[in-house]
């Protein structure tokens, strides 16, 4: 079975440095959520949509923003990247609000 | 006082016998209750989802639902080295609530 796709799956980036991590979701699923691990951490919600438009909104930093296309993918955005950024990033999707979220494999981002 | 805890081990259990993990949640509105298990550096994977009180069997692993008590157990039978891993909790809160909340992980390990 398809499951979610997330790309790049590894990204080194200086300080300062801006990022953009993709996630395309398992097919039909029309809801995005985005999370971070930091390291020896449980994951923390940043982000969520559905059919195109903010869901949720969690810990994400003022520096972060994130869309979903007509596609369902979405995009997250790191500007002005900080050493505490490095962290798994990951996204999941769902087949509807409320429904069970499924994984994808996650990016590591490192901030030099 | 985090939303959801775990008793974050580790949790040494013998090869074939039962492992038993636990967690509470704070919230009591909560109405959907996850067990992920996660590999070092790899992403969480589904185990098992809840929605009501009493138990819920699939395979060798069984969920139990308490709401009064607020908590949630996982019982692993015949366990495997393979199922060593860290296992995370995972409440999603009522009132429309979409995002998951996680507990800190039990890290189990499965000695041969």
């Amino acid at each position: 079975a398809a499951g979610v796709i997330q790309s790049p799956r590894h990204l080194i980036k200086e300080k300062r440095e801006t990022a953009t991590l993709k996630c395309y979701p398992i097919p039909r699923h029309d809801t995005v959520y985005w999370y971070q691990q930091g390291p020896g951490q449980d994951p923390q919600f940043l982000i969520s949509f559905y059919e195109k438009m903010q869901s949720d909104k969690g810990s994400i930093p003022d520096r972060f923003s994130a869309q979903q296309f007509s596609d369902y993918h979405s995009e997250l955005n790191m500007s002005s990247l900080e050493l505490g950024d490095s962290a798994l990033y990951f996204c999941a999707s769902s087949l509807g609000l409320g429904d069970t979220q499924y994984f994808g494999p996650g990016t590591r981002l490192t901030v030099l | 006082q985090k939303e959801v805890e775990q008793n974050s081990g580790p949790l040494s259990v013998p090869e074939g016998a039962i492992a038993s993990l636990n967690c509470t949640y704070s919230d009591r509105g909560s109405q959907s209750f996850f067990w992920y298990r996660q590999y070092s550096g790899k992403s969480p994977e589904l185990i098992m989802s809840i929605y009501s009180n009493g138990d819920k069997e699939d395979g060798r692993f069984t969920a139990q639902l308490n709401k009064a008590s607020q908590y949630v157990s996982l019982l692993i039978r015949d366990s495997q080295p393979s199922d060593s891993a860290t296992y995370l909790c995972a409440v999603r809160g009522g009132r429309g609530a979409q995002k998951l909340v996680f507990g800190q992980g039990t890290r189990l390990t499965i000695n041969p």
